[in-house]
């Protein structure tokens, strides 16, 4: 069963605006993972935060992570065309390393040039 | 670093026919995984490698399915007596785990994935 939710599903914007994509999961966890997936191919691996962090930077995307709310959120500044694609929140519940993660139903963004 | 790598890329094949898949990981890795995902849903979790040894299959592994690691490197995942539900992206990722004092949080990288159709 999965495990993340994301919200919204979709999301249209333009470009050089802000994205927002949030996560809710249900159990603890050691860490959570987003990766970006773009149609037809693989995923790849933006940012993971750990359970005792609570923010994380990497270029243009910022991760929050609340895990008294079991919610994370992704932030991804002056969007660019080339950032639409599909975005997915992952959790791993194991001993560390990723292990069995456990992946949401994922969001599409469109960014319009 | 050349990446996960999936081969082949796309596979037909007609129902009841067997099917194998092949993924190659980041060659210091030490754990394989492997995830299938339907049109508009996230990845879902099959089985995992730690080297050659199989620690974990999910509840969606059926009989028909059987993934193998035979020297921890490469790894195969065969489907027997294919259905039409069985059609999907199935995708393998790698990463690396360590036995240190505490606990490294390391991410999966994916490979490309093969996406199997069966008619």
């Amino acid at each position: 069963s999965q495990q993340g939710e994301e919200d919204p599903q979709a999301l249209s914007i333009q470009e050089g605006e802000n994205a927002t994509m949030n996560c809710s999961y249900k159990t603890s966890i050691n860490n959570l993972q987003w990766y970006r997936q773009n149609s037809g191919r693989g995923l790849v691996h933006l940012i993971l935060i750990r359970s005792n962090e609570r923010e994380k930077h990497s270029g243009r995307l910022r991760v929050t992570l609340d895990t008294s709310k079991k919610s994370s959120s992704l932030l991804i500044t002056a969007s660019r065309a080339a950032d639409t694609a599909s975005y997915f929140c992952a959790t791993d519940r194991g001993q560390g390393g990723s292990e069995k993660l456990v992946f949401g139903k994922g969001m599409k963004l469109t960014v319009n040039p | 670093d050349t990446g996960v790598s999936q081969n082949p890329r796309h596979k037909i094949t007609k129902r009841g026919q067997n099917v194998t898949f092949r993924c190659d990981p980041i060659s210091e890795h030490n754990r394989l995984y492997w995830y299938r995902q339907t049109l508009g849903q996230g990845p879902e979790f099959l089985t995992y490698f730690q080297n050659e040894a199989q620690l974990e299959k999910s509840r969606l592994l059926s009989d028909r399915f059987s993934a193998e690691r035979p020297k921890g490197s490469f790894s195969t995942l065969e489907i027997q007596r294919t259905e039409q539900g069985d059609s999907a992206m199935y995708l393998c990722a790698s990463s690396r785990w360590f036995w240190p004092v505490g606990r490294i949080d390391t991410e999966a990288f994916f490979g490309q994935g093969t996406r199997l159709t069966v008619v």
